[in-house]
């Protein structure tokens, strides 16, 4: 699982400031990425994926931007909000014909929204 | 928390005791897996079943043992022989058709030992 991770552990924002939490992965096979949102004593919720023959996708209010040659992650949350404090992770994994078996989850970033 | 129910919510082992957590998921999904979540770690991945009646080892699965007699319930139990056994328990359930990779989860189990 180390070859996925996150450059800060830890990143304070202020609501309403757009919001930028960053995953390195070293696998260049990776071909499918997924963010989770977890919050405090719950399960991960899905935000948001992005396959390797895309370099961004959008969701609401959230986009993925996937730079392959430097073989970087990143997820935006625009306008944030208090009920987006949260740890965020990523997970790669290499397309294997079904099933998510193969995912390698990342460390995590602890998203604070300051008032 | 997308159809899959985990019990208990926590659960507390005594020094050699086995222990079982219960999974159950409404999603119709043939794949489910077990991970568990030490603080500031990633998931790692215990066991999981593409199918009923089959179910594989993964990373870390000395010590636990499953079961997947029915296509909605995946039970984990923690046996006496996992010498560190407290952490977050999370059960997650996905399609397993090609291209399908989106790891449904549940609310978690948080297992400490007395």
């Amino acid at each position: 699982g180390e070859s996925v991770g996150l450059h800060l552990p830890t990143l304070s924002v202020q609501e309403g400031d757009n919001s930028i939490i960053n995953c390195a992965y070293s696998n260049s096979a990776s071909d499918y990425f997924i963010w989770y949102k977890q919050e405090s004593g719950k399960g991960p919720q899905f935000i948001i994926d992005i396959r390797s023959n895309m370099d961004k996708r959008q969701g609401q209010r959230v986009t993925v931007l996937l730079n392959k040659t430097v073989k970087h992650l990143s997820l935006q949350i625009a306008a944030t909000q208090p009920g987006d404090s949260a740890v965020y992770f990523c997970a790669e994994m290499v397309g294997t014909g079904g099933g998510a078996d193969g995912l390698t989850f990342g460390k995590g970033t602890h998203l604070i929204i300051q008032p | 928390d997308g159809g899959i129910t985990q019990s208990p919510k926590y659960l507390f082992r005594k020094e050699g005791q086995n222990v079982t957590l219960s999974c159950e998921q409404n999603l119709n999904h043939d794949a489910m897996y077990w991970y568990r979540q030490d603080p500031g770690q990633g998931l790692r991945l215990i066991y999981y079943s593409q199918i009923v009646n089959d179910f594989q080892k993964g990373d870390i699965a000395e010590g636990y043992s499953v079961s997947r007699e029915k296509k909605e319930s995946f039970p984990l139990t923690v046996t006496s022989a996992q010498k560190n056994p407290t952490a977050f328990y999370l059960c997650a359930s996905s399609r397993s058709d090609r291209g399908e990779e989106k790891l449904f989860f549940g609310s978690g189990t948080q297992l400490s030992v007395l």
